[in-house]
């Protein structure tokens, strides 16, 4: 069975730090995406990860991808309180067809606290 | 682009009763899948449609079923609710590949939430 673990489930950290969260996986994949849901909202999509040693950054998040490890990181950096939100890692696995399933397991999510 | 929309927003039902949601993709969009998310077992997968025909189907009870239309929007059906179907229910569309073509990531809707009493 595919399981996605993320780690921690909750994170409270202060503004102006550093943090990783971290997302294992048990099967072989090579997509991962990272979304962010903010309390009683939908997913936003935040990095689609393709390939091994994709990073991808967008403002204070950057997000990496070691398919060999089936681990994925969303690093922190400098965090602000608008961070504060709950953040998701899903895995596509790989269809024995090729291609993609979309049918995205989903970890347990990390609730962000960004205290001032 | 408009966004994934969905409706109803909100819906309260009573055990027995069935519901159907309604989900519209992104214009250029054919593939729709469907989530279930609780507090307790977090975001599930139910079922992708693309095509019109139902391409990968998650572990839920055949109670759940849904559709998809040739314009691409799709419904869901739950026909003898139970307590605990309540629940966001989360539509996302995307670009389906067949070949191994980057793919575009799934963007989801606001969901319905569901609560059944």
């Amino acid at each position: 069975e595919l399981k996605v673990e993320q780690n921690p489930l909750f994170l409270s950290m202060q503004e102006g730090k550093n943090y990783t969260i971290y997302c294992n996986y048990s099967t072989t994949s090579d997509r991962l995406y990272w979304y962010r849901q903010d309390p009683g909202k939908s997913l936003e999509s935040l990095f689609v990860l393709l390939s091994n040693g994709a990073v991808k950054q967008e403002g204070r998040l950057m997000a990496s991808l070691d398919t060999k490890a089936r681990l994925s990181t969303l690093h922190i950096t400098a965090a602000v309180h608008d961070l504060s939100a709950t953040y998701f890692c899903a895995v596509d696995p790989l269809p024995t067809y090729g291609g993609a399933t979309n049918k995205l397991i989903f970890g347990t999510g990390t609730l962000l606290a960004v205290q001032p | 682009k408009a966004g994934v929309t969905q409706t109803p927003r909100y819906l309260i039902k009573t055990r027995g009763q069935q519901v159907t949601l309604s989900c519209s993709p992104i214009s250029g969009h054919r593939s729709v899948s469907w989530y279930q998310q609780t507090p307790g077992q977090g975001l599930q997968f139910l079922f992708e449609y693309f095509s019109e025909t139902q391409r990968n189907k998650g572990n839920f009870p055949g109670r759940f079923s849904g559709r998809q239309f040739s314009n691409s929007r799709s419904e869901m059906n739950v026909s003898t609710l139970e307590l605990g179907d309540s629940a966001l229910y989360l539509c996302a569309s995307s670009l389906r590949v067949v070949d191994r073509i980057i793919q575009e990531t799934q963007y989801f809707g606001p969901g319905t939430r569901l609560l059944v009493l």
